[in-house]
């Protein structure tokens, strides 16, 4: 049983389109997120929800919008792609207590090429 | 704001030798600790984390960490490599009860025979 889940593992696409990369848990955790991966690995986070509502929101263009339909789903949809939003693209989710830290679980990751 | 350096972008290692992985943070508290591992074209699954207790943590795949606090420094160590450790380490911070990691830019390990 996958834990998360991510649609599609590789998109290739034309400069100013628009895509979705979709994103499930079925784990019931309350909490997710997704995170960026660049051409140099490096892992940056780009937002998070919780409950579905958005909790964190780092400095990421407008074009990127998330939308979380229920607990167990957070996708992310880009408008006008652009050559640099060509990375890796990963979803995680974790059930959030207070004073507790609980293990991020991640997806596979979805290879966005943008042409 | 946390950090998160990991100094060696590429380590090689023979097969059954010792490895060491360097991960050092700065952040005004000790943070929650934690080291993940990335095989190609896969996602991240975590090895171990450190909240508090013990320095010397222990992880799956034979792996351990030590959190030293006067050094900032939660190193990542496997006594004996095995060639299916290569693969892309990763060091991470997270505040104390919030769930935003900050990551390292990543070691990544070949093993050679």
């Amino acid at each position: 049983d996958t834990a998360v889940s991510q649609t599609p593992k590789y998109l290739v696409t034309q400069m100013g389109n628009d895509k979705s990369i979709k994103c499930e848990q079925n784990l019931g955790h309350d909490t997710m997120y997704w995170y960026k991966q660049d051409s140099k690995k490096f892992l940056k986070i780009m937002f998070s929800y919780n409950n579905k509502e958005l909790i964190i929101n780092e400095t990421v263009p407008n074009r990127f919008s998330p939308k979380s339909p229920d607990k167990a789903h957070l996708n992310l949809h880009i408008n006008s792609l652009e050559l640099g939003d060509s990375a890796v693209y990963f979803c995680a989710s974790s059930q959030v207590r207070e004073r507790s830290y609980n293990e991020q679980f991640f997806g596979p990751g979805t290879r966005l090429t943008v042409l | 704001a946390q950090s998160v350096t990991q100094p060696d972008i590429h380590i090689t290692v023979s097969e059954g030798a010792s490895l060491e992985l360097r991960c050092n943070y700065s952040y005004g508290a000790t943070p929650y600790l934690f080291w993940y591992v990335q095989s190609p074209g896969q996602g991240l699954q975590l090895l171990l984390k450190y909240f508090s207790g013990d320095t010397l943590v222990q992880g799956i795949k034979g792996f351990e960490a030590e959190f030293k606090r006067s050094q900032s420094s939660f190193n990542l160590r496997k006594p004996s490599v095995h060639w299916s450790d290569a693969a892309e380490y990763f060091c991470a911070v997270a505040p104390s009860g919030y769930s935003t990691l900050t990551f390292g830019k990543g070691t990544m390990l070949l093993v050679s025979p």
